[in-house]
């Protein structure tokens, strides 16, 4: 099946500091990325949609300014979180699909973030 | 808001046991699909349902898709350990996109 790779797979930093994470995949080109987040014990929730070349749509109650995303390529979409705070600490996912627009997600491995 | 509600929240069985998580809703899905969440990893798809009343299975799993599509349910025969992990419906509304609500995930924990 497709391929998708999240990096880093974890990445610990200071409270104030951005961190960006890359969500690649490997073996297709996808028109759309789409990023989560998931508390610990809990489900995970759409944080915001990626397609190539356009703005991200993101979910209610998503800052936009806070979490960055760029999906500059076919193949490559980036988060960034932007002056990290300890309650940003969560594990991010990202999932993307090919290009015929009714294809399966494939998920990444994820990031665990940990903002101290 | 949480659209797709899964029951139980959690589950510890022993080994050889049946179980049957429920996924339900209040909306109406094109397509709904099943992952297992092992900790620390993305989530893994298990089985797409379309069609209304459409019953899957994969292997010792089954997978039925409610006759308004509003609902689900996995049955597991003769749970083993390898099958613990964090079970997650997902649906998708259709009107394009692709974009899924998933539950609110079952924890199940099979012991010898």
């Amino acid at each position: 099946g497709a391929v998708v790779s999240q990096h880093p797979s974890r990445v610990i930093c200071k409270s104030g500091t951005s961190v960006k994470i890359e969500c690649r995949s490997l073996d297709f080109q996808a028109t759309t990325m789409f990023w989560y987040r998931q508390f610990p014990k809990q489900s995970l929730m759409l944080m915001a949609t990626s397609n190539e070349g356009s703005k991200a749509t993101y979910e209610q109650g998503v800052e936009k300014d806070k979490f960055l995303i760029n999906h500059a390529s076919l193949t490559l979409s980036t988060l960034t979180v932007t002056s990290a705070h300890p309650e940003d600490s969560s594990f991010y996912i990202c999932s993307a699909t090919g290009t015929s627009g009714r294809e399966t997600q494939y998920f990444g491995p994820g990031t665990r973030l940990l903002v101290l | 808001t949480q659209l797709l509600e899964q029951s139980p929240q959690f589950l510890s069985i022993q080994e050889g046991e049946n179980l049957t998580v429920y996924c339900n809703s209040s909306s109406v899905f094109s397509s709904l699909q099943w992952y297992r969440q092992e900790p620390g990893e993305g989530p893994v798809l298990l089985v797409t349902v379309v069609t209304g009343g459409e019953v899957k299975k994969l292997k010792r799993l089954t997978f039925q898709f409610g006759d308004a599509r509003k609902d689900s349910s996995l049955h597991i025969t003769a749970a083993q350990p390898g099958d613990t992990g964090l079970y997650l419906c997902a649906g998708e509304r259709g009107g394009g996109g692709n974009k899924l609500t998933f539950g609110t995930g079952t924890q199940l924990k099979v012991e010898l």
